[in-house]
């Protein structure tokens, strides 16, 4: 079964200060995987979608990368803000499997 | 520009008590899934839905019965609930269940006593 690992659990950062967060993935057989936001009491909003054949994607402030042969993505935010609070969920979608398999996530806190 | 709606938000319920939370999506999506999360805990899929007219089990199925009733809507029954189904739902498509991106419904947080 696909495990997906995020590190730190949790991160406190000071307003523009340039951040990384990891997601470790244990089967590197994917087809995707996608970086989600969650704000507090709110749904999961969709960030960055790297296709298994891509090794970037950037949106922005964000850059996601993918090294599927070591099982590791990161999500680099540049120039943080307070704005940016929430936890950051890594999913990843397995070759094998019809659903994703998510992460515990990172809860990121912004100080102004 | 709605996505994937989720009705209701909150829901308290009596142990023994039964519901329907429903989802719907305008995305033409064809595949549709339940998630539950808890804390600690990664996103848990509980039944999902490749097209219109199939259902599947997902790693947490127990005490969970969906119906797929339209493209548009996926619902999921609790016949019976339990304390250990409190927890935060949620409702998800995509196009296809492959390499494709999911978007996600705002959740139902459900509370069993």
């Amino acid at each position: 079964k696909q495990e997906v690992t995020q590190i730190p659990a949790a991160l406190s950062v000071p307003e523009g200060e340039n951040l990384v967060l990891n997601c470790s993935f244990t089967d590197s057989a994917i087809y995707n995987l996608q970086w989600f936001r969650q704000d507090p009491g709110k749904g999961l909003t969709s960030l960055l979608l790297i296709q298994s054949s891509q090794r970037e994607q950037t949106s922005g402030r964000l850059n996601a990368s993918l090294d599927k042969s070591s099982g590791r993505s990161t999500l680099y935010i540049a120039a943080s803000q307070p704005g940016d609070s929430a936890t950051y969920l890594c999913a990843v979608r397995g070759t094998g499997a019809n659903n994703l398999f998510f992460g515990t996530g990172t809860r990121l806190t912004v100080i102004p | 520009n709605a996505g994937v709606t989720q009705t209701p938000k909150f829901q308290v319920l009596k142990t023994g008590q039964s519901m329907t939370l429903q989802c719907a999506q305008d995305m033409n999506h064809n595949s549709m899934y339940w998630y539950r999360q808890d804390p600690g805990m990664g996103l848990r899929l509980i039944y999902y839905s490749a097209s219109e007219g199939t259902t599947d089990k997902g790693e947490v199925p127990n005490g969970y019965n969906v119906s797929r009733l339209n493209k548009r809507e996926f619902s999921l029954r609790l016949e019976s609930a339990a304390p250990s189904q409190t927890s935060v739902y949620f409702c998800a498509s995509d196009i296809r269940r492959t390499n494709t991106e999911a978007f996600f419904g705002q959740g139902t947080r459900l509370t069993v006593v």
